[in-house]
């Protein structure tokens, strides 16, 4: 069965600094990886997605994510933080059985932006 | 863009009661997907329907049924609520069939208080 670990449950970085959300994952198959955000009292957002294609994947408000397989890992980036970034990141990993991919979510990491 | 729907937005109910929560996928998605979110943790898998037939089962409590309908939209029906049950209820949609695409859209959820 597969499974995600997301590294740190808060996280806190200045305005402008790099953000960096680790996340590793576990699937007896190629697995399908998505960050989704999630802001207060909202619902979740996708962020980006790896299925197969390229390894960095960018997505939208200029995060990338970087699929490993030698790591098991596809740890989220953004070049320089931005206030309107604080929120609760997600990371989830689906299977690609027969049937609809439900998504196996890691338990999250909050990120703070400082002023 | 449509959006997922979801109704209400907030429910509150007393314990033994019972609940409809109601999902209406982005037009033209076929599959959907029920999550339950508690308080500070990740969204967890309930259940999936795609074409109007279960697709794939997570760790949904006997007490609780679910169906898709002819127009795809879903209910999520639970009865003899319990304390536990009070949390945030996601539904999500996806398009081309259960191996088409692998973007899952999430409603704003609705959140269950159990009293």
């Amino acid at each position: 069965a597969q499974s995600v670990t997301q590294l740190g449950s808060h996280v806190s970085v200045s305005e402008g600094a790099l953000v960096l959300l680790r996340c590793n994952y576990s699937s007896s198959v190629p697995p399908y990886l998505f960050w989704y955000v999630q802001y207060p009292n909202q619902g979740l957002q996708l962020l980006l997605k790896y299925t197969s294609a390229a390894t960095l994947v960018k997505g939208i408000n200029g995060f990338e994510a970087e699929f490993k397989k030698s790591e098991t890992s596809f740890h989220l980036t953004k070049p320089s933080a931005h206030m309107s970034d604080a929120a609760e990141y997600f990371c989830a990993v689906s299977e690609n059985p027969q049937g609809a991919q439900k998504l196996v979510f890691g338990q999250g990491t909050r990120l703070t932006i400082n002023p | 863009a449509a959006g997922v729907i979801q109704s209400p937005r907030h429910l509150i109910k007393e314990k033994r009661e019972t609940a409809t929560l109601k999902c209406y996928p982005i037009p033209r998605h076929d599959t959907v997907y029920w999550y339950q979110q508690g308080p500070g943790q990740d969204p967890q898998f309930l259940i999936s329907f795609y074409e109007k037939m279960q697709s794939d089962k997570g760790s949904i409590p006997d007490r609780f049924s679910a169906q898709q309908f002819s127009d795809y939209h879903s209910e999520l029906n639970m009865s003899s609520l319990e304390l536990g049950d009070s949390a945030l209820y996601f539904c999500a949609s996806s398009p081309l069939g259960p191996s088409g695409s692998y973007e899952q859209y999430f409603g704003p959820g609705t959140r269950l208080t159990v009293t």
